[in-house]
């Protein structure tokens, strides 16, 4: 089935630098990557995401690339803040009996330091 | 997006007991689906719930264990039954807006004792 693996498991950035976070999937079909920022104690909030018609999508200091022949993609947040820190999910859709579902990464923390 | 709400936020419950968790969202939606976090791990895929169907459950999951309903667009309860410890963790809804995007409802932290 569907596999997401996602690293690094913990990132440690001054405040100010940029952070990368990569996932790679297993399903040539998966057509839709989602990122959720996890706060603790606090629902997965979607962040960005990606079609595979697109190559790269940007949002303020978050971008995400996708590399659809390589089957990863990544989150790019620059100029990090503290208010970034938070656990960062990757995810890739598959089809499954007409409907679309998420397959996880295992996540990421982030911790910014001031 | 849609604002989803969850009933309850936390429960604690003794071992051999079920707790219903409910899942309301304020438009119809036509997927929605249920999730468990076990402590500081990732999302794990229970079932898929949709209107008018029978629950599809992932690989693991069993409806005897996870029995769930879907009585309308706007509505949906998973129960998990005869608990264990085993069973203490996170459980979120999730409801999709076509055609990919799913939001997450704010959890039920469960603690079986």
């Amino acid at each position: 089935g569907e596999n997401v693996e996602q690293h690094p498991s913990t990132l440690s950035v001054q405040e100010g630098d940029s952070a990368v976070i990569k996932c790679t999937y297993s399903d040539s079909a998966s057509n839709y990557f989602p990122w959720y920022k996890q706060e603790l104690g606090k629902r997965p909030q979607l962040i960005i995401d990606i079609r595979s018609n697109v190559g790269e999508k940007k949002d303020q200091r978050i971008a995400v690339t996708l590399n659809k022949t390589a089957k990863h993609f990544s989150l790019h947040i620059t100029e990090t803040q503290p208010e970034d820190s938070a656990v960062y999910f990757c995810a890739a859709s598959i089809k499954s009996g007409g409907y679309n579902k998420l397959i996880f990464g295992a996540g990421t923390r982030l911790a910014v330091h001031p | 997006s849609a604002v989803i709400s969850q009933k309850p936020s936390r429960d604690i419950c003794q071992r051999g007991t079920s707790l219903t968790i409910q899942c309301q969202v304020d438009s119809q939606v036509t997927m929605m689906f249920w999730y468990r976090q076990q402590p500081g791990q990732s999302l794990t895929l229970i079932a898929t719930a949709n209107q008018g169907s029978e629950a599809t459950y992932e690989s693991g999951f069993v409806i005897d264990k996870f029995p769930i309903s879907r009585p309308n667009l706007t509505f949906s309860t998973l129960t998990v039954s005869n608990m264990s410890p085993e069973d203490s963790s996170i459980y979120l809804c999730s409801v999709a807006v076509p055609p990919y995007e799913q939001y997450f409802g704010p959890g039920t932290r469960l603690t079986v004792t």
